[in-house]
């Protein structure tokens, strides 16, 4: 069946604008993640969605950033008032039910703010 | 912060050779799992350890885990040109919430013919 998408793949914006990713988890998995990943890092967690919850948002870094999931499906990260340190890759990942399985990553969106 | 850190953080090698390299971390997990990541872009999953596992095998990956010292290695045998890649550990913490992944900087291998 078809992996992780992601959407856009790549992203440019400028400072100060708002700006929507988008992930379809694979079909079926109820726990759904986003991270970060600046360049020569690797991923940072950002939220982690079980169903339709949020079941921990503590690597949120600010009130800038927000993440839905309504259907319990796709889930979207916004981010406000972007900032150049923003620019990064934002990496979705879906796991089948209890998060200590496996999780599989989407190819990411890479975000750059001028 | 990131959990885990791996060693070295670049490796060189021929193809056949084996690499290893090790990841280390801080505190107890539920399990280490290793990613593989082409070209800075999607993760692929490689193999999951669990805290009570000491050591296992897929493919050419051989992978063990050492709580007690709060370590892990990754060994690709054989190696590959396709091989070349940057290698992540992460690690689910037992004091997260289940499924937090933890990262470390990662290792790049390159794998010359």
């Amino acid at each position: 069946g078809a992996g992780v998408s992601q959407t856009p793949s790549n992203k440019v914006t400028e400072k100060g604008k708002y700006v929507e990713l988008r992930c379809d988890p694979i079909s079926g998995h109820t726990a759904l993640y986003w991270y970060r990943q600046s360049l020569g890092q690797g991923p940072e967690f950002l939220i982690y969605f079980q169903g339709t919850g949020a079941a921990d948002d503590s690597g949120l870094p600010n009130d800038r950033f927000f993440a839905v999931r309504p259907e319990g499906s796709v889930s979207t990260l916004k981010i406000q008032r972007t900032e150049r340190g923003d620019s990064a890759v934002y990496l979705c990942a879906s796991s089948p039910q209890h998060s200590t399985d496996t999780q599989y990553f989407g190819p990411g969106t890479r975000l750059t703010v001028l | 912060s990131q959990q885990g850190e791996e060693d070295p953080q670049a490796l060189s090698i021929q193809e056949g050779e084996n690499a290893t390299m090790n990841c280390s971390y801080k505190t107890s997990i539920n399990n280490l799992q290793w990613y593989r990541q082409n070209s800075g872009r999607g993760l692929v999953h490689l193999i999951l350890i669990r805290s009570n596992e000491r050591e296992k095998h897929s493919g050419r990956l051989r992978v063990t885990l050492d709580t007690s010292k709060k370590s892990s290695s990754l060994l690709i045998t054989a190696s590959r040109a396709a091989d070349t890649a940057s290698y992540f550990c992460a690690t689910d913490r037992a004091t997260d919430s289940w499924g937090k992944l933890q990262f470390g900087a990662g290792t790049q291998v390159v794998v010359t013919p």
